[in-house]
């Protein structure tokens, strides 16, 4: 079965770090883009990040550029969001994302796997 | 940034009438070269990640029950259940995905029963 596990969620105090991991298992991790989403509490879909199936290309949403980094183990099959310097509003749940389609370098994608997601919460 | 304007914001139907949602974008999602819409439609029931419906506008995922059904092209798309059932309650996105960064969503449509 296919699954995608976010891990590494928590509290902590505006300006402060934690980085996300995402535990990939029963799909080809190496050949799909993964992205990760966020929902502040009660709102809608955020995208935040894109790392392509090879590690060549990231991008980022606006609202987190120079402070968050996502990264990719292809030989463990896990995707890292780093988040740094973090704000009230970067409170949500952070959702682990698979593109749709394989092999993608830089494009966009829908997403047809979800993980459960890992709450974040930003407070003082 | 292309931006992603549902309506309504919310919809009351009655069991095993017809929902309609509809999602505007800014720009086109027609890519001309493979004439296909880059538009994706979600589900998310309450205390669940969202869940993958429709893809390239029109496409349902494995898995979908057919009373799901996606249609439109360019600019304006349209989610339509034909037959509402009780697990359908849900909120219902529509997301873009012709050109990152950003890849956007609509701001999600509340379906309930009347």
């Amino acid at each position: 079965q296919v699954h995608l596990v976010e891990s590494g969620g928590g509290v902590v105090q505006p300006g402060r770090s934690l980085r996300l991991s995402c535990a990939a298992s029963g799909f080809t991790f190496s050949i799909y883009g993964m992205h990760w989403v966020r929902q502040a509490p009660g709102k809608g879909l955020e995208w935040v990040a894109l790392m392509s199936y090879d590690g060549r290309n990231k991008y980022y949403a606006d609202s987190v550029k120079g402070r968050f980094s996502v990264s990719r183990d292809n030989s463990n099959n896990t995707l890292y969001l780093q988040m740094n310097i973090l704000r009230d509003e970067d409170t949500a749940v952070y959702y682990c994302v698979k593109g749709m389609r394989t092999m993608v370098p830089n494009g966009g994608d829908a997403f047809d796997l979800w993980g459960q997601g890992t709450m974040v919460t930003v407070s003082s | 940034d292309i931006v992603m304007t549902q309506s309504p914001d919310s919809l009351a139907v009655s069991l095993g009438e017809r929902a309609t949602i509809n999602c505007k974008s800014s720009q086109s999602l027609l890519y001309d070269s493979n004439n296909k819409n880059y538009l994706a439609w979600y589900q998310q029931r309450p205390g669940q990640p969202p869940k993958l419906l429709i893809y390239w506008a029109s496409t349902r995922q494995s898995g979908v029950p057919d009373r799901f059904s996606g249609s439109g092209s360019g600019t304006d798309f349209v989610l339509t259940i034909s037959s509402l059932q009780a697990e359908d309650v849900a909120i219902y996105y529509c997301q873009q995905y012709y050109t990152l960064p950003p890849l956007t969503f609509g701001q999600g449509t509340r379906l309930e029963i009347k």
